[in-house]
């Protein structure tokens, strides 16, 4: 079993629509998550970072935690075709464990 | 804040010939990297950790012979890719841990080696 999973994707949604984007893990001593972003031929960045249970906000994205169930979320508000890339979701316990992430579409 | 420096971006060598990739930490001091390697469409693959000081630690099936690591000083790591061949062809990535759970690691740029 890896320890964090994603649905590879793709997936495709209309602009202006609400992109979801799932993630779950099996180590219960990671202590913080993140979501980064990687275009195309380009190096991970990172969006968002949480590590309290519930919902963190930043602009367009909400990143969601619930450790009961060892389950990461992003929510991309009003996505843009600028949104269209893969996203990678990872946790850290002494080391960061990466999903192999979720490919996202944005169609204009 | 946070911002680790890749360089080449971009590199092709000939078959047999070895290649260096620097990776510096710029604004934090990184006692550990991390080196990945990602071909297209696949997600990242650990290849080795770089710890200061010391010798790497590599991921298994990673060979420490082709794939040199030298973890010098607290600001940079290089990655020397040895008698390169085709199959080497790859974006290499380098990583560090900023110290903090805000920011997580933070990624250099990529570097682009294509072998011919």
């Amino acid at each position: 079993q890896k320890e964090v999973e994603q649905n590879s994707g793709p997936l495709s949604v209309p602009e202006g629509a609400i992109a979801s984007l799932n993630c779950t893990y099996s180590d219960r001593g990671s202590q913080s998550f993140f979501w980064y972003r990687q275009y195309s031929g380009k190096s991970p960045e990172l969006i968002m970072s949480i590590y309290s249970n519930g919902d963190k906000e930043d602009g367009r994205f909400t990143a969601q935690l619930n450790k009961a169930s060892q389950y990461v979320s992003l929510l991309i508000r009003d996505s843009q075709p600028s949104d269209s890339a893969t996203y990678l979701c990872a946790g850290y316990n002494n080391d960061m464990r990466f999903g192999a992430g979720t490919r996202l579409t944005v169609k204009p | 804040g946070a911002v680790v420096s890749q360089h080449p971006s971009r590199v092709i060598c000939k078959s047999g010939t070895s290649v260096k990739i620097e990776c510096r930490s710029l604004d934090f001091q990184a006692t550990t990297m991390f080196w990945y390697r990602q071909f297209p469409k696949q997600s990242l693959m650990l290849m080795a950790t770089s710890n200061e000081g010391s010798k790497a630690t590599y991921e298994q099936g990673v060979e420490k012979d082709k794939f040199l690591i030298n973890h010098a000083s607290l600001t940079l790591s290089t990655l020397t890719v040895t008698s390169a061949h085709p199959e080497d062809s790859s974006f290499y990535i380098c990583s560090a841990w900023t110290g903090t759970f805000n920011y997580g690691y933070t990624f250099g740029s990529g570097t682009r080696l294509t072998v011919v």
